[in-house]
């Protein structure tokens, strides 16, 4: 089984601030990596897929790069709405999640 | 829109059986590939079964296989999962999602029904 992991566990930046989130896979999953937004007490939301293609409707201030193993989220000029959960996952292989990233306000 | 909707969660005893059910709306049910992904209490993500767009193939995790079976029905837009032998590891909220299309990700998710395994 791909087993994902996701760092840091939590984060806390400021209005405005650019943040990444990192995710690294047990092998390589040729770009078969998604990203998701979860607010408290909604279902989560597809972000990003394809490591680096922006859902429909997507604020273009969310990003995602990397390849082979590693991969990131990039969100610039953090906005209020952002502070949620963040969970990185790959498909290249069934589906796993990694961990999760809860980001708040600083 | 696409909507999805759960039902059919709740309290239940270990060993039991429940059957939840997702309704699909404002797509093309039988095009798509749908699945099941579950939450415990503030814990993270994980994915449960998938089943393809005309229900030939069918997919699980290791810790519910031979236990869970996921079906659907393309006349009436309805995903369904059957969880039987249910333990007190099987509580979370289980979300029904539809996958991409040209993509396995999981792009719509609906709202969520919380099974709560417990004596």
């Amino acid at each position: 089984d791909i087993q994902m992991t996701q760092s840091p566990a939590s984060l806390s930046a400021s209005l405005g601030e650019t943040v990444t989130i990192e995710c690294r896979a047990s092998e390589d999953i040729y770009n078969g990596l998604a990203w998701y937004q979860q607010k408290p007490g909604k279902s989560p939301q597809l972000l990003i897929y394809n490591a680096n293609s922006l859902h429909t409707g997507v604020p273009s201030r969310f990003s995602g790069s990397g390849s082979g193993t590693q991969y990131s989220l990039k969100i610039n000029s953090l906005q209020s709405e952002d502070v949620a959960s963040y969970f990185c996952q790959q498909y290249y292989d069934y589906w796993t999640f990694g961990g999760g990233t809860k980001l708040e306000l600083k | 829109e696409v909507q999805l909707v759960e039902s059919g969660g709740g309290l239940v005893q270990p060993g039991r059986s429940m059957k939840l059910s997702c309704a699909a709306s404002g797509f093309t049910f039988n095009n798509y590939d749908m699945a099941w992904v579950c939450q415990a209490p503030k814990k993270g993500l994980e994915w449960v079964a998938t089943i393809s767009y005309d229900g030939s193939s069918t997919y699980y995790r290791d810790s519910v296989k031979g236990r869970f079976t996921i079906s659907r029905d393309n006349a009436k837009s309805t995903l369904y999962l059957q969880m039987d032998s249910l333990r007190s590891e099987d509580t979370a909220t289980y979300y029904c999602a539809r996958h991409l299309g040209y993509s396995s990700v999981f792009a719509y998710w609906g709202q969520g029904t919380l099974v709560t395994v417990s004596s």
